[in-house]
Formats: structure tokens, C-alpha cells, sequence
């Protein structure tokens, strides 16, 4: 699986979009990119995921550049519930493989 | 109603004794996988099962033994518990789909060994 950068921690007023990057520059053509949380004591949150085209849905949207070695994940009115480590993990497009899950990035919502 | 449960939630327990976790899922997934997560916060695969069959063993001590009775269950056995077997462990299930699976995890299973 590609390895995957993200920053350690970032902060963001309640209400403001949160924008969370993240690097993948080994990314492969057959790899997707998933966004996962995990909120404090609970088990991780699928978020969003996407191969080459942006993506929303009711959480939140994928950015992913024209070269796919980059993302960003977007929650456009961050809540105090969004307050969570953030992962963002690339893997091939074949079932049943395994999350390989970085330090990811610890986004606290500031009221 | 819980898609993924475990059961316990808390388990306290002597170095050297054999407990089990076990791992239930109402979503009609064909995987399930076990993962563990220690006090440095790092998630790590241990298994993975599909349709009852073994497909992952991450380099697990074999002391570690999953069981799946049916799709729906996964256990986790583990015998001469250790101190450095404290952490949580998280079941997961995922519906096999080439690059469409999402994985659904359960609240997870502290473990602490004494």
C-alpha cells in the first residue's frame, strides 16, 4: 500500500469548513483513497473515498488533484462532534484488502 | 440496532489466562477482520476472514486464534495472556466489492492484562 503524509494535529473554529491534507505521492493507478475517524474511544468512521474524481457526501468531500498525489478531505461546518483523528489511507481496488492505518492528523474544533 | 457489536466491552484479566473476545455483525458482510490498537494509538490489522475462510494473519503470535462459527461472527481467542497484549480491539466487516468496501467497525473491546 502507498504510505500516506498527513500533519500531526490542526485546529478549527466551530462553523468554519475544516480542510484536512494529505500526501500520497506513491500512489498507484489502481489504489483509492478512503478517509477514515476515529472520535475519542470509539472505533474508526468510514468518512469518504475516491479514485480520481471529487466526491461529497452527506459528511464530508474529497479533493483529490489532477496527478491523485494529493487530497484533501473538507467538512464544511465543523461541529464540536467533528473533534477526532483524521485518516486518510490509499489501497488497491481489489476486495478484502487490509486498512493500513497512519498517525493520521488529531483535528480539534475550537467553540 | 448495532450493525457490528462485541462483547465484552471491558475485560480485566491475570497475565497467563485464556479469555476470549467475540464479534457479531447484522450487515450481511461476507469479511470480517480483527484489529488492534495499543496504547501508542497505532491501528493494526491482526485477521481477516472471508466467508468463514482465513485470507489475512498479520504476523500474529499463533496464542492468538480467531474462530468464525458463521459470516456474521469472529471471534478472538487468545490463550497465556500477556502484559503486552492490553490494548483495544476493534472487529470490523466489509462487503467484498473491488474499490467500493467500506469497513464498519465495532466500538471495540478494552483489554487489560495484570
Amino acid at each position: 500500500d502507498a504510505k500516506t503524509t498527513q500533519p500531526p494535529s490542526m485546529d478549527c473554529a466551530e462553523g468554519r469548513a475544516a480542510n484536512l491534507p494529505c500526501n500520497h505521492s506513491t500512489i498507484s493507478g489502481n489504489e483509492y483513497v478512503y478517509w477514515y475517524r476515529q472520535i475519542h474511544s470509539q472505533g474508526p468512521q468510514y468518512i469518504i473515498h475516491g479514485l480520481k474524481n471529487n466526491e461529497t457526501n452527506e459528511m464530508a468531500s474529497l479533493i483529490i488533484t489532477e496527478d491523485r498525489k494529493s487530497s484533501t478531505l473538507i467538512l464544511p461546518h465543523a461541529t464540536l462532534r467533528d473533534t477526532a483523528v483524521y485518516y486518510c489511507i490509499v489501497r488497491p481496488n481489489f476486495g478484502n484488502e487490509k486498512l493500513t492505518f497512519g498517525t493520521g492528523t488529531r483535528l480539534t474544533i475550537i467553540p | 440496532d448495532t450493525a457490528v457489536s462485541q462483547t465484552p466491552k471491558y475485560l480485566v484479566t491475570q497475565m497467563g489466562n485464556d479469555k476470549s473476545i467475540k464479534c457479531e455483525q447484522n450487515l450481511g458482510h461476507d469479511t470480517m477482520y480483527w484489529y488492534k490498537q495499543d496504547s501508542k494509538k497505532f491501528l493494526k490489522i491482526m485477521f481477516s476472514y472471508n466467508n468463514k475462510e482465513l485470507i489475512i494473519n498479520e504476523t500474529v503470535p499463533n496464542r492468538f486464534s480467531p474462530k468464525s462459527p458463521d459470516k456474521a461472527h469472529l471471534n478472538l481467542h487468545i490463550n497465556s495472556l500477556e502484559l503486552g497484549d492490553s490494548a483495544v480491539y476493534f472487529c470490523a466487516s466489509s462487503q467484498r466489492d473491488p474499490g467500493e468496501e467500506t469497513q464498519y467497525f465495532g466500538p471495540g473491546t478494552r483489554l487489560l492484562v495484570l
